[in-house]
């Protein structure tokens, strides 16, 4: 397997304020994703972003393959933000999506 | 369009006892995965169905066993339930082992 390691572990910030979280691979991975997991559990697909950068609103993402981590920007944070986000990726062979073990944010008005 | 649907929400188990789990995939997925998520963890990987067949299986027991249907819905059983089996069961598909997964709203299982 591999270790996904997401850093920082828990954040907490003012509404408004601006974050960046951060995945680390242990080995080189395909199809990398951010979820967003809701205080409900529902997890929701936020970016597939094997390569490059993409932008969603007030969230964009970017991966550097090479380099094995990716990065997620939350600008303008809301309280709807909080909750638990993910990222995860696939070994070039292989059907099984390694996961990180979270970073928790919780966004205060 | 739906998405990926889970039955039941939750459900309280005794030790010792089995348990089916329910998954419909997205319209349009064939590929259904099954993921298991302890309280504070990341998902963790059980194993994966393509073609009605089981095509890759994480680091779980023979006890955990899995089934999936000509119309890509698919079960996950667990026999002779242990309390470390309480979690939440998460339910992903997508149309290719390759893509993006989307997951339900999960089974959160408790075992007294």
């Amino acid at each position: 397997g591999i270790q996904v390691e997401q850093s920082p572990p828990d954040l907490i910030l003012q509404e408004g304020a601006n974050s960046t979280l951060r995945c680390n691979f242990s080995d080189s991975v395909n199809n990398l994703q951010w979820f967003h997991q809701n205080p409900w559990g529902q997890l929701i697909n936020l970016f597939y972003i094997p390569s490059g950068t993409k932008q969603n609103g007030r969230l964009s993402a970017t991966t550097v393959a090479t380099e094995r981590y990716s990065l997620l920007y939350i600008s303008s944070s809301q309280t709807t933000d909080s909750g638990v986000y993910f990222c995860a990726g696939l070994l070039n062979t292989g059907n099984q999506f390694y996961f990180g073990t979270g970073t928790s944010l919780t966004v205060i008005p | 369009d739906a998405g990926v649907t889970q039955s039941p929400t939750h459900l309280i188990k005794t030790r010792g006892q089995q348990v089916t789990l329910r998954c419909s995939p997205k319209s349009g997925h064939d590929t259904v995965s099954w993921y298991q998520q302890a309280l504070g963890q990341g998902p963790q990987f059980i194993f994966q169905y393509y073609e009605e067949e089981e095509r890759q299986r994480g680091n779980f027991p023979d006890r955990f066993s899995g089934h999936q249907f000509p119309n890509y819905s698919s079960e996950l059983n667990v026999n002779a339930l242990l309390l470390g089996d309480s979690a939440l069961y998460l339910c992903a598909s997508s149309p290719d082992r390759a893509l993006g997964l989307h997951f339900g709203n999960g089974t959160r299982l408790t075992v007294t």
